[in-house]
């Protein structure tokens, strides 16, 4: 079993949906990343969360710590959105760069 | 502004070649720098990480090696290429912008195919 789960694996919406990525993860973390990966394969952190919840544009990053469990939210999405999201984490009392991750989920908008 | 480069791009290896990839971070001094390693159709992968110079921990058993002989300086090298070390490679630095923020920053990325 990964120690970072992430679900769905692929997801299809259009445009203006509101998206939910879930992650969920088995051990103690330092931080939570979420990351985008576009198709050239360069990667983007888009929110470092140790707790509560952060916002940025239409993205929104939650986290809760007892149930081990995180989620990303884009709100009205966007064909530019598709892209895979990674959620990674670094355990406790580590480099917040030291990090194990999520398989990813594909998410593709269509106009 | 801190800013981090990765080269090459984009290599082609044959089997049992040397290898080496570069990254370097301006903009900070003393930062922790990563390589991890994306295998076709599989996640990414911690390999190394080093806090300081000269300071490098392994994180999976492999036939890479990973060096840092300068403090914003981070290399990654083989003697002997095998098939399997085909994959994207991401060099990725972490430490606290000026405003006091921690950040993780990725490279763009090196795409090594041996063939």
């Amino acid at each position: 079993k990964n120690e970072v789960e992430q679900s769905p694996q692929n997801l299809t919406a259009q445009e203006g949906e509101f998206i939910t990525i879930n992650c969920s993860y088995s051990v103690g973390i330092s931080a939570l990343h979420w990351l985008q990966q576009h198709p050239g394969g360069g990667i983007v952190s888009l929110f470092m969360l140790s707790s509560g919840k952060k916002k940025h544009g239409r993205l929104i990053a939650t986290i809760n710590i007892q149930e081990k469990h995180s989620s990303l939210h884009i709100t009205a999405s966007h064909p530019r959105d598709s892209a895979v999201y990674i959620c990674a984490v670094a355990a406790g009392g580590t480099s917040y760069g030291k990090l194990t991750f999520g398989q990813g989920t594909i998410l593709t908008v269509h106009p | 502004s801190q800013t981090i480069h990765q080269w090459p791009a984009t290599l082609v290896q044959p089997v049992g070649s040397p290898l080496s990839l570069e990254c370097t971070v301006e903009g900070t001094s003393n930062p922790n720098l990563y390589w991890y390693r994306q295998a076709a159709g599989r996640g990414l992968q911690l390999l190394f990480y080093s806090v300081g110079i000269g300071q490098i921990s392994s994180e999976v058993p492999q036939n890479l090696s990973a060096s840092r002989p300068q403090d914003r300086q981070f290399i990654l090298s083989s003697k002997k290429l095998l098939l399997s070390d085909s994959g994207f490679y991401l060099c990725a630095w972490s430490g606290r912008r000026p405003s006091g923020a921690n950040v993780l920053t990725f490279g763009a990325g090196s795409r090594l195919t041996v063939l």
